[in-house]
């Protein structure tokens, strides 16, 4: 069975601070994996996206995220936040079939 | 302007009743899929269309029905036996490769049941 699991529910930081998001994920086969963001009331964005190749994605608004097989990990970073950056972020994979397997989710909350 | 639309951005529904929510799309995407969001829970698949005329239910399929008559529109019924159907539901797209490219969302609909 393949899962994704998001190990923070909330991620208070900073404005102009660094953060991390942590995903970790489950899976017997080969996967894809994704980040998207959700601001409030809205549908999801994609953010990025990992299909093969280099480890280390770069994506929409500075954000990146590493691919790290041995550790089974997707980490979402951003080396300095901004306030419009407050929103709810979702790791997510694909494996063989077509459906994809959300996270529970990430609520970021920037403080001045 | 390609993209995903949904209707009614809010919706109120009395218990008992049956409520359609609407999404179409012009991306000329063949495969759509709703899902259905709860606080701290994500989002969990109910169903799944990979082609006109086909459709297949998803993780929490229970209590609601779909249709797939044109490629464009993908309309959800909640029915009266989906037993807490207040929710943020979501649709998307996805087109081409379904393996490696990304699912588009639509703006969401939130229901809630008086």
């Amino acid at each position: 069975a393949q899962s994704v699991t998001q190990l923070d529910s909330q991620v208070p930081v900073f404005e102009e601070a660094p953060v991390e998001l942590r995903c970790n994920y489950s899976s017997s086969v080969s996967v894809y994996l994704f980040w998207y963001v959700q601001y409030p009331n809205q549908g999801l964005q994609l953010l990025l996206k990992y299909l093969s190749g280099s480890t280390l994605v770069k994506g929409i608004n500075g954000f990146e995220a590493e691919f790290n097989k041995s550790q089974t990990s997707f980490h979402l970073r951003k080396p300095s936040v901004h306030i419009s950056d407050t929103a709810e972020y979702f790791c997510a994979l694909r494996g063989s079939a077509s459906k994809i397997i959300f996270g529970s989710g990430t609520r970021l909350s920037i403080r001045p | 302007d390609g993209g995903i639309t949904q209707s009614p951005k809010y919706l109120f529904r009395k218990e008992g009743q049956n409520v359609t929510l609407s999404c179409e799309q012009n991306l000329n995407h063949d495969a759509m899929y709703w899902y259905r969001q709860d606080p701290g829970q994500g989002l969990r698949l109910i169903y799944y269309s990979q082609i006109v005329n086909d459709f297949q239910k998803g993780d929490i399929a229970e209590g609601y029905s779909v249709s797939r008559e044109k490629k464009e529109s993908f309309p959800l019924t909640v029915t009266s036996a989906q037993k807490n159907p207040t929710a943020f539901y979501l649709c998307a797209c996805q087109g081409g490769d379904r393996v490696h490219n990304e699912q588009f969302f639509g703006p969401g609909t939130r229901l809630t049941v008086l």
